[in-house]
């Protein structure tokens, strides 16, 4: 069984770096194929690809959010994580990671992150 | 970077009736290998998203047979025959071809 949870601060404020961890389950990030996305969604609105990692340490980021992203996992551990830096109130959202392969078949449920002074 | 164009749904639709949700890319999503990198997502409320059809046509484990996906490069049709109340969510298109992956905005489905 494929399963995912995310895990963040809650409540971070602007300037501040954003740090979520993806542990999973069920699979491992060194077979050939597979890659951990993480997509977000703020509240009522679509949702936003952020940030791709592959079983190859390939990396795929949205540029809209240029520089301030960086992804990455720890294989060992079935983890996967993520860094948003210089965050501001558009960031907040709920933070999903998901299982891609292809499509992204198996999500967590979500970690909810508010940024607020 | 690839834009996903989703149309919208005569809601409410009666239970029982089958509806069509479209989806367009602006750049063809089909690949040398010949797959077509178009997926489709339901999102119940108050859930997370779940996968419902990948390579445009192929329907992911445990999804219904009333889930059918079709289309050709660029124009993408889910269909969904015979609705039914654990339909209703918000269902949208996501390209798998090229980073940066994108989603459609989304097509809300209710049910009268």
């Amino acid at each position: 069984q494929v399963t995912l949870k995310e895990s963040g601060p809650g409540i971070l404020q602007p300037s501040q770096t954003l740090s979520l961890t993806c542990s999973f389950s069920g699979f491992s990030l060194s077979t050939s194929g597979i890659c951990v996305s993480w997509i977000r969604q703020p509240s009522g609105k679509g949702l936003e690809w952020l940030a791709t990692i592959c079983w190859e340490d390939s990396k795929g980021y949205n540029p809209s959010l240029k520089n301030r992203l960086t992804i990455s996992k720890d294989t060992s551990n079935n983890q996967a994580f993520l860094k948003i830096t210089s965050v501001d109130t558009a960031d907040t959202a709920i933070y999903y990671c998901a299982r891609n392969l292809p499509g992204m078949d198996a999500w967590g449920q979500g970690a909810s992150v508010t940024v607020s002074s | 970077d690839i834009v996903m164009t989703q149309g919208a749904l005569p809601n409410p639709v009666p239970s029982g009736e089958s509806v069509s949700i479209t989806c367009r890319s602006s750049k063809s999503l089909l690949y040398s290998d010949g797959k077509t990198y178009l997926n489709w997502y339901l999102q119940r409320p108050g859930q997370s998203p779940q996968l419902l059809i990948y390579w445009m046509s192929t329907r992911a484990s445990g999804v219904s047979d009333r889930f059918s996906g079709s289309g050709s490069g660029t124009d993408f049709t889910l269909k969904i025959s015979g609705v039914e109340a654990e339909d209703v969510g918000v269902y949208y298109c996501q390209q798998g071809l090229e980073f940066p992956l994108t989603f459609g905005s989304g097509t809300k489905l209710e049910i009268k």
